[in-house]
C-alpha cells in the first residue's frame, strides 16, 4: 500500500506570494492532518480535515488554508508568505478520527521564503 | 500551559546496548500516547503506541511505558543499532470534541549511536 505523498519536496517563493501544497493520503484514510515542523518551534499542528471538512485547527494565522477534497486529497495554502514561513510541512493521514489511531506522515514539502 | 516535553535533547549510546528515551506530558485528559522516529530529509516514522489504560506495550525491539501517576513516557530500544540513529518524537493524543483529535509532539530527542 503506497504512503502518504505531498508534492512538490521543495518550493522556494518570496515574501508576499502565496503556495499550494498538495497531499495524498492512504488509500482507505479519509482524515488528513497538516503540520509546520521548524527547528526553534518543532512540529505544530496547523489543521485537520476529515470527509472535506475542517475539524480542528491549530493557532495559525488566517494566511494559513486548507481543503480536502471528496477523494480524500487534500491541499493547504499559505497567502502573503512571510520569512518565518520558511519550514518542512508535513501532511499526514489516518483511518478515522479517533483518539486511537496513529498518524501516518509523509516526508514533506520543505518550504524557503526568500 | 499544557505541553510534551522530553528530558534530554541527545542521547549518545554504544551499539548494542539499550537506549531509554523519556518524555513528560502534562494533560491528564490525554488517552493515548505516540512514538515517532525521524531520520533526516523523512517524515516522522510510527514505532509504537500506548492506551492510557495501558502501562506498558511491547514491539519488536521497542518497549513503551506509560507512568500515568507522574505523567511520564518512555521508549526503550533493546540492542540500539547504527539503524537507530534518528530524532525520536513522543505525541500525546488528545481528543479536541466532536471526535478529533489533536497530536501534540515534545521538542525530540536526537539518539546517536556510536559503532
Amino acid at each position: 500500500k503506497a504512503g502518504v505523498t505531498q508534492t512538490p519536496r521543495y518550493l522556494i517563493k518570496t515574501r508576499g506570494q502565496q503556495v499550494t501544497l498538495s497531499c495524498s493520503p492512504i488509500s482507505g484514510h479519509r482524515s488528513v492532518s497538516w503540520y509546520q515542523q521548524t527547528p526553534g518551534q518543532g512540529l505544530q499542528f496547523l489543521f485537520e480535515y476529515f470527509s472535506e471538512t475542517q475539524r480542528n485547527k491549530g493557532n495559525f494565522p488566517g494566511r494559513f488554508s486548507g481543503r480536502q477534497f471528496s477523494n480524500s486529497r487534500s491541499e493547504m495554502n499559505v497567502s502573503t508568505l512571510e520569512l518565518g514561513d520558511s519550514a518542512l510541512y508535513l501532511c499526514a493521514s489516518s483511518l478515522a478520527s479517533a483518539s486511537n489511531s496513529p498518524l501516518h506522515f509523509g516526508n514533506g514539502t520543505r518550504l524557503t521564503v526568500t | 500551559g499544557e505541553s510534551v516535553g522530553l528530558h534530554l535533547p541527545t542521547l549518545s549510546v554504544q551499539e548494542g546496548d539499550n537506549s531509554i528515551i523519556n518524555c513528560a506530558y502534562s494533560n491528564s485528559a490525554s488517552d493515548y500516547f505516540i512514538w515517532y522516529k525521524q531520520e533526516s530529509g523523512k517524515g516522522p516514522q510510527f514505532i509504537i503506541d500506548i492506551r492510557s489504560n495501558m502501562d506498558k506495550r511491547q514491539g519488536q525491539r521497542v518497549t513503551v511505558l506509560l507512568n500515568k501517576t507522574v505523567k511520564h513516557l518512555s521508549l526503550q530500544i533493546a540492542a540500539t543499532q547504527p539503524g537507530d540513529s534518528a530524532v525520536y518524537f513522543c505525541a500525546e493524543n488528545r481528543d479536541s470534541g466532536a471526535g478529533s483529535y489533536q497530536l501534540t509532539f515534545g521538542k525530540g530527542t536526537k539518539l546517536s549511536v556510536i559503532p
